[in-house]
């Protein structure tokens, strides 16, 4: 009875290839988000999504790319794989009650820790 | 813009001291503070939270109040555990910036290690 999980847990794979990594959530919530956290532990948004509207941390490479096939779901995919992606990557959810009222707390998952070699 | 600064670890202390982890922000709007912990090898757990000024979180021993005056929502407890060892995140949530969603901002962490 997981809330969010992610797969897969560990992933170890080569310079430029294409990798995906997908997360789940089973609390109905329509809010999914993907963050980043390097090996200092600090921890930076990637993206936040509904079905609504997508926000791109604009810092953030267009190799990465969310996926949503439905509220439940949000898939992180990553092209050309870039030793700097090396980091933990962890996924989301929560619900949104409108503008102004997104307040409402965040279920984290597992994480996925990607080793780029 | 909005940010979080939280005191640099690690922090270490011996089972039964008080804890205090100092957490400060700036915000254009008016924030949600939370509180997450991630134990070794996990991810992040909510600890507590407050949502509006002099709020006060707490959970598990742990506290914290919401402090606009100060802009700050230092965590406390008054007697740690060993198993209390883990990084503390301090994090807002300002739905006027970032879109609707309401996007966390977390401080760098704060690492806390509790000798027997």
């Amino acid at each position: 009875d997981t809330a969010v999980s992610q797969t897969p847990k560990y992933l170890v794979t080569q310079m430029g290839n294409d990798k995906s990594i997908k997360c789940e959530q089973n609390l109905g919530h329509d809010t999914m988000y993907w963050y980043k956290q390097d090996s200092k532990k600090f921890l930076k948004i990637m993206f936040s999504y509904n079905n609504k509207e997508l926000i791109i941390n604009e810092t953030v490479p267009n190799r990465f790319s969310p996926k949503s096939p439905d509220k439940a779901h949000l898939n992180l995919h990553i092209n050309s794989l870039e030793l700097g992606d090396s980091a933990v990557y962890f996924c989301a959810s929560s619900q949104d009650y409108g503008f102004g009222r997104s307040r409402e707390t965040q279920y984290f998952g597992p994480g996925t820790r990607l080793l780029v070699l | 813009g909005n940010s979080v600064t939280q005191m640099e670890g690690p922090v270490t202390l011996s089972e039964e001291a008080f804890l205090t982890i100092n957490c400060t922000y700036t915000a254009t709007g008016y924030p949600s503070l939370f509180w997450y912990v991630q134990y070794p090898g996990e991810g992040l757990q909510l600890l507590l939270k407050a949502t509006k000024a002099d709020d006060k979180g707490s959970n598990k021993g742990f506290e914290a109040t919401y402090r606009k005056e100060t802009t700050s929502f230092h965590l406390e407890k008054g007697s740690v555990q060993v198993s209390d060892s883990a990084v503390y995140f301090c994090a807002l949530s300002d739905p006027l910036s970032g879109g609707s969603q309401g996007n966390l901002i977390f401080g760098k962490g704060t690492k806390l290690s509790v000798k027997p």
